[in-house]
């Protein structure tokens, strides 16, 4: 069954500690990226990647790192340097970077800071 | 620069009724044009595209949108509104000009459909 999976669903963070969210995807797509999601505030990028060992920052990077190491995988990683955690994250795929390309997305995992 | 407006935070609908979700653009270039659907605590499902060509798209689960040049807009429309059609609607746009890495999206607009 092809598509995009991320995990976990639901993830907590303590003050002051890394989380990593999980993203692989079975569609051969080139292209992957992370967005954010906070209510009325529709999707921001956080960053994306066009090619395996290669991304670039989106719209609201800081805070943030990812990495590449294979085609299927986009890990996200939040940081202590993120001050304003809390939200929705969705992680989407596309063939390719091409202007009329639709991006697929994967399910979300909210992350809450306690 | 890119940006879309989505004017409406609500739509509130009859079922039977028709639907119409409203979107605005702004482009340097030509304008792709998308649309997806959330379901809550959930990722966002395609629905329809606009590349070039027709003003009236067709797209998944009977939803239509209307590209008008001249308004810049591309409203989301369905002849016949459905309980299960209740949901988070987000318009998102490319410009042409630009890598894909710069897909706008909308604030969302939220449709209720009443029995």
């Amino acid at each position: 069954d092809g598509g995009i999976t991320q995990s976990p669903k639901y993830l907590f963070r303590k003050e002051g500690q890394n989380v990593t969210l999980s993203c692989e995807q079975n569609l051969n797509h080139d292209a992957m990226y992370w967005y954010r999601q906070d209510p009325g505030q529709g999707l921001r990028l956080i960053y994306y990647s066009q090619i395996v060992n290669d991304f670039q920052k989106g719209d609201i990077a800081e805070g943030y790192s990812v990495s590449r190491e294979k085609k299927e995988s986009f890990p996200l990683t939040v940081t202590s340097a993120q001050k304003n955690p809390t939200a929705f994250y969705l992680c989407a795929s596309s063939i390719g970077t091409g202007g009329a390309t639709e991006a697929f997305f994967g399910q979300g995992t909210r992350l809450t800071v306690v | 620069a890119q940006s879309v407006a989505q004017p409406e935070d609500q739509v509130n609908v009859a079922e039977g009724n028709p639907l119409t979700v409203k979107c605005t653009y702004s482009v340097s270039g030509n304008p792709y044009l998308f649309w997806y659907v959330q379901y809550p605590n959930r990722g966002l499902q395609f629905l329809l595209k606009y590349i070039t060509g027709d003003n009236l798209v067709k797209g998944s689960y009977g939803f239509e949108a209307e590209f008008n040049k001249s308004q810049t807009s591309f409203h989301l429309k369905k002849p016949s509104a459905l309980v299960s059609d209740s949901a988070l609607y987000f318009c998102a746009v490319r410009d042409s000009y630009s890598s894909a890495s710069k897909i706008i999206f909308g604030s969302g607009t939220r449709l209720s459909i009443r029995p």
